[in-house]
């Protein structure tokens, strides 16, 4: 079955950066559009973007256009997020899922904590 | 960027009762709306695509209706494990995609 496994919970300094990492199996990652997300309290999840792990070819919210990196390994069918310079704005649940605008399969979640 | 406004924001709601959460677009979106459900837990399950569109594996008493800018998901008959929230999200023409504030559904 299809599974989205994600690193655990970062605790970073701020101005540090962070690289969160999605697992996949069950599916085709190589033909496949990876989403990540961003959720804080109030509730509320915006969209980051989606890279293709074929290519790599990529598409960001221009809300975090120098924030997010997205980046692929098909070898290990995972997927990345590099999050830099990072504030307390960017405190928050990041989630990754399957798809490029209807999101069919979510990973668990982490939690990064932004604190000196 | 398309605004999502969902309302209620939150809804007190007893076991076996049909209950609308609605979602309204800040312009039209043709359908291009999707449902996803958050449990306690975190996790999120995605619910209805293209507004009415049943996921596999989603029971029959969760629908999706709508059009222009305002559509709605009703439960038909609410269950135990259907307390939980609950966010609409707009796909139409160009990124970025947007969600609604999310709606959580509470055992009255």
């Amino acid at each position: 079955q299809v599974k989205l496994l994600q690193s655990g919970a970062e605790l970073v300094k701020p101005g540090a950066s962070v690289k969160l990492s999605c697992k996949t199996s069950g599916f085709t990652f190589s033909t496949s559009y990876m989403s990540w997300l961003k959720q804080v309290p109030g509730p509320s999840i915006e969209w980051i973007g989606w890279i293709y792990a074929g290519d790599g070819g990529t598409n960001y919210n221009q809300k975090f256009k120098g924030k997010a990196t997205l980046t692929v390994d098909k070898s290990s069918s995972t997927a990345y997020m590099d999050l830099s310079s990072l504030t307390s704005e960017d405190a928050a649940v990041y989630f990754c899922a399957r798809g490029v605008t209807t999101f069919d399969y979510w990973g668990q979640g982490v939690m990064v904590t932004v604190s000196s | 960027d398309i605004q999502m406004t969902q309302t209620p924001s939150s809804m007190p709601a007893s076991l076996g009762e049909r209950v609308t959460i609605s979602c309204r677009a800040s312009q039209g979106i043709s359908n291009y709306l999707n449902w996803y459900q958050q449990k306690p837990d975190g996790t999120i399950k995605p619910l209805i695509y293209y507004t009415s569109n049943l996921q596999s594996g989603v029971p029959s008493r969760f629908s999706g209706s709508g059009s222009g800018t305002d559509y709605s998901l009703t439960i038909s008959s609410l269950e135990p494990e259907d307390f939980a929230m609950y966010y609409c999200q707009q796909y139409d023409s160009s990124p970025p995609w947007t969600f609604g504030g999310g709606t959580k559904l509470e055992l009255k």
